[in-house]
């Protein structure tokens, strides 16, 4: 069964930083692009970043440019998302998917909240 | 990176049709034939219905379908069912390698 796990998530305050991780399982992980999605409470989905399969591209949404940075290891079956300097406007689920553009499959999300 | 516009709500009987916009412009929606959509239900994580505009995962049920022309997609559920009251989202990919989605639709069934 194909699957994808989140983990990381937590209550941050402004300015801080946060790193979020997706483990993969079910399927080549080597093979897919992997993206992070985030929902803010009561809102829409929101494209936050992804990765190609190989790890040598990434693109990300504007608003988390020189913030966030998204890795992998596919040693590990693994992607990664890196936040700093952390704003209340990121608290969010943040999803991690399969591939870049047809995403998927899914995680259940992990929750950062950033508050004081 | 605008967000794709959709009607915030529609509401369809049982057994009945309904179809949902998604209006974007040249550089996503219009540009290219990647647009996909998700189901969403309160509480859960997305879930891919079509992609590339009108193709259908295994999994995903016949009764939904897509198409697109010019710069807005629609997304047809036909035959609705107490089960498909959720939040639907369009999403695109655009001419700067990004992603974006659109503002969501809140489906429900009478």
């Amino acid at each position: 069964e194909m699957q994808l796990v989140e983990s990381g998530g937590g209550l941050v305050q402004p300015g801080g930083s946060l790193r979020l991780s997706c483990a993969a399982s079910g399927f080549t992980f080597s093979t897919y692009w992997m993206t992070w999605v985030r929902q803010a409470p009561g809102k829409g989905l929101e494209w936050v970043a992804n990765i190609k399969h190989d790890g040598s591209g990434n693109n990300y949404v504007d608003s988390v440019k020189g913030r966030f940075t998204i890795s992998r290891d596919n040693t590990k079956n693994s992607v990664y998302l890196q936040m700093n300097s952390l704003r209340a406007e990121d608290t969010a689920i943040y999803y991690c998917a399969r591939a870049a553009r047809n995403m998927d499959v899914w995680g259940k999300g992990t929750t950062v909240t950033v508050s004081s | 990176q605008s967000a794709l516009t959709q009607p915030a709500s529609v509401s369809g009987s049982l057994g009945q049709s309904i179809a949902i916009s998604c209006t974007g412009t040249s550089s996503d929606v219009g540009g290219y034939s990647l647009v996909s959509w998700y189901q969403q239900h309160p509480g859960k994580a997305p879930k891919l219905m079509i992609y590339e505009v009108s193709k259908r995962p295994s999994g995903s049920s016949n009764r939904f379908s897509g198409s697109k022309s010019g710069n807005t997609a629609s997304l047809t559920i036909s035959g609705l069912q107490a089960e498909d009251e959720a939040d639907y989202y369009c999403s695109s990919y655009t001419t700067s390698s990004t992603v974006v989605f659109g503002g969501g639709t809140k489906l429900t069934v009478l």
